[in-house]
């Protein structure tokens, strides 16, 4: 069974600072989502990535996919209070299932 | 994209009793799915909701204590059955549109069993 580590699993910082999350696998990714949860939404996907060392960019948010394709990192720049939420990366799985398997997620709380 | 509406948004109920989420999505999907999120927690999958036929549910979940429908293309149900405070958990329907794989999530229904 795929396991996802992710982290750190809280971070409290302050707008304007910078920070990077982290997802690790225990096995080779078939393809990589990060999502972000709000309270009282469900997930929107940010990212999918599938090419080992494929880094992709959403404005502030800066996406990595390792050489391996075993880990992936999530910097965001210039954290805004907006960014608050839960991230969480999954492993997309087979297209044909359609299944997600998710990390644990990392809580960011970005205090103005 | 997808609209993906569930009822009730959120509900109370007592142990021993059952309780029926709604799924409604306003765009051709072909894949539904249903997911829980324990407090503080990430999402596991419960199950995948065929149309017409039975569920599919993954290790650990089984049809009766979650039986699932899915009687057409845009709709189905998940029933949380006999519940224990165990079971208080924030249930989510996530879908598939067709020709795409992107994955899109309703807001969850968050349910509190005392």
């Amino acid at each position: 069974t795929q396991l996802l580590e992710q982290s750190p699993q809280f971070l409290s910082i302050q707008e304007g600072e910078n920070l990077t999350v982290y997802c690790n696998s225990s096995s080779v990714f078939s393809s990589l989502q990060w999502y972000r949860q709000e309270p009282g939404e469900g997930p929107v996907l940010l990212v999918t990535v599938v090419t080992g060392g494929e880094v992709k960019k959403l404005k502030r948010l800066t996406f990595q996919f390792g050489d391996a394709r075993k880990d992936s990192s999530l910097h965001i720049t210039a954290a805004q209070t907006g960014d608050t939420g839960l991230y969480l990366c999954a492993d997309a799985g087979s297209s044909n299932t359609g299944k997600l398997i998710f990390g644990q997620g990392t809580t960011l709380q970005v205090k103005p | 994209s997808a609209v993906i509406s569930q009822k009730p948004s959120r509900d109370i109920c007592q142990r021993g009793t059952s309780l029926t989420i709604q799924c409604q999505v306003d765009s051709q999907v072909t894949m539904m799915f249903w997911y829980r999120q324990q407090p503080g927690q990430s999402l596991t999958l419960i199950a995948t909701a065929n149309q017409g036929s039975e569920a599919t549910y993954e290790s650990g979940f089984v049809i009766d204590k979650f039986p699932i429908s899915r009687p057409n293309l845009t709709f189905s149900t998940l029933t949380v059955s006999n519940m224990s405070p165990e079971d208080s958990s924030i249930y989510l329907c996530s879908v598939r549109l067709l020709f795409r794989d992107t994955q899109y999530f309703g807001p969850g229904t968050r349910l509190t069993v005392l």
